[in-house]
């Protein structure tokens, strides 16, 4: 069947500007991450959403970071005012956790390369 | 707050060798470890998942350990190949007040030269 996918694979922006960042789970996978990935940052977490709800939201960096889910599929990670530290590859992640969460890998997307100039 | 170290950060090897990469955790209190690799440009791709309850996983050439007591893993390649090279993330699920999230190593960088 078909895995997570993400749109767009790619996004050039200027600074302040809003982008909006969109992520197709896997059908039937009720847990989603975001992730960042950047240069000297490594892979960091950012929100978590089990159904439509977000359970945690710890790793947001400012309020200029929201996310949204809707039907319980489809989420958009929303960063306003975009600033050049916002420039990275956004990962998201999806998981079947009805399983017992120890037994529940994240199947990840190819990512969004984010450029803030 | 977990924390999750690779070592080494990069290695290079001639096709053929067995290798092991390192993985330590500093909050013990994990549900599962996931081993990952990630080729330039690409997502990632789930090698091997090792729950909290276990000690090793296996999947062809690959073979991981867990010692959650000690906060340590390592990711066993059996006679490397040159498709091989790629980043290998260890990820720990857990540890603190997290549910689902994972927290990332900084990756070990494979080159596996013909």
């Amino acid at each position: 069947g078909a895995g997570v996918s993400q749109s767009p694979s790619n996004k050039v922006t200027e600074k302040g500007k809003d982008v909006e960042l969109r992520c197709d789970p896997i059908s039937g996978h009720t847990a989603l991450y975001w992730y960042r990935q950047s240069l000297g940052q490594g892979l960091e977490f950012l929100i978590y959403f089990q159904g439509n709800s977000a359970p945690d939201k710890s790793g947001l960096p400012s309020d200029r970071f929201s996310a949204e889910r809707t039907g319980g599929s489809v989420s958009t990670l929303t960063i306003q005012r975009t600033q050049q530290e916002d420039s990275a590859v956004y990962l998201c992640a999806s998981s079947p956790i009805g399983l017992a969460r120890a037994q529940s890998k994240q199947f990840f997307g190819p990512g969004t390369r984010l450029t803030v100039l | 707050k977990q924390e999750v170290t690779q070592i080494p950060a990069a290695l290079s090897v001639p096709e053929g060798e067995n290798l092991v990469l390192n993985c330590s955790f500093t909050d013990s209190a994990i549900y599962n470890l996931q081993w990952f690799r990630q080729d330039p440009g690409k997502g990632l791709t789930s090698l091997l998942l090792i729950q909290s309850s276990q000690r090793e996983q296996t999947s062809g050439r690959l073979n991981a350990s867990l010692d959650k007591s000690s906060g340590r893993s390592t990711l066993y390649i059996a006679a490397s190949q040159p498709g091989d090279s790629a980043t290998y993330l260890c990820a720990v699920g857990g540890g603190g007040t997290s549910y689902g999230k994972l927290t990332f190593g900084q990756g070990t960088i494979l080159t596996v030269h013909p």
